[in-house]
């Protein structure tokens, strides 16, 4: 089966540093995805991972680990328009569709 | 611009009609799909389809059904099946090439309401 878990909830502070989390069971893999999705709008792309280590993209870095079944999306100096949720997705083969998991809630305070 | 594009933005529908939605790449991408979002809650997999005249049933397919006839579309009918219609639908499209990076493209999404 397919599996992908993140926390629900999360709260950070303006300017601070936030790690969101991000873990899967899924008959294969062909790369890990996280989306960044504002109330009531698409999701866009964030990052891509499909080896092991950390993608740095400006204020946005993406590590996974492929034996652990784990990634986590970080969030640095964080801003009030980063207020929204954060979904994690796996492309389980190559070709195959896409399986996202819950996603996670960030509310940035001032 | 190449992009994805959805419609109607908003759509409303009394109970037992079917309704068809919209969906429109010029992307080039072959594979397209199809999700429903309900508040709170992550994207779940309705349809999706890899190659025209292909497609394949994901986790909720119950009470849908969708078509692949062109490279560039894929409309999905909700009928009058789906128990529960009332919710936010998003399309997507992505390539099947082997990519660095084979990420999704968000539709601006549907929200239907069953009155």
């Amino acid at each position: 089966g397919q599996n992908i878990d993140q926390p629900t909830e999360m709260t950070a502070t303006e300017g601070a540093i936030v790690q969101i989390n991000c873990t899967y069971q899924t008959s294969g893999f062909n790369g890990l995805f996280w989306y960044q999705q504002h109330a009531g709008e698409a999701p866009t792309f964030l990052s891509y991972n499909v080896l092991d280590g950390l993608e740095e993209k400006g204020r946005f870095s993406s590590f996974l680990s492929r034996s652990k079944g784990y990634s986590y999306l970080l969030l640095k100096e964080l801003q009030m328009k980063d207020s929204a949720s954060y979904l994690c997705a796996v492309r389980a083969r190559y070709g195959q569709n896409f399986v996202f998991g819950p996603g996670t809630r960030l509310s940035v305070l001032p | 611009d190449g992009g994805i594009t959805q419609s109607p933005k908003y759509l409303f529908r009394k109970e037992g009609q079917n309704v068809t939605l919209s969906c429109e790449q010029n992307l080039n991408h072959d594979a397209m799909y199809w999700y429903r979002q309900d508040p709170g809650q992550g994207l779940r997999l309705i349809y999706y389809s890899q190659i025209v005249n292909d497609f394949q049933k994901g986790d909720i397919a119950e009470g849908y059904s969708v078509s692949r006839e062109k490279k560039e579309s894929f409309p999905l009918t909700v009928t009058s099946a789906q128990k529960n219609p009332t919710a936010f639908y998003l399309c997507a499209s992505s390539h099947n090439r082997n990519r660095k990076e084979n990420e999704q493209f968000f539709g601006p999404g549907t929200r239907l309401t069953v009155l």
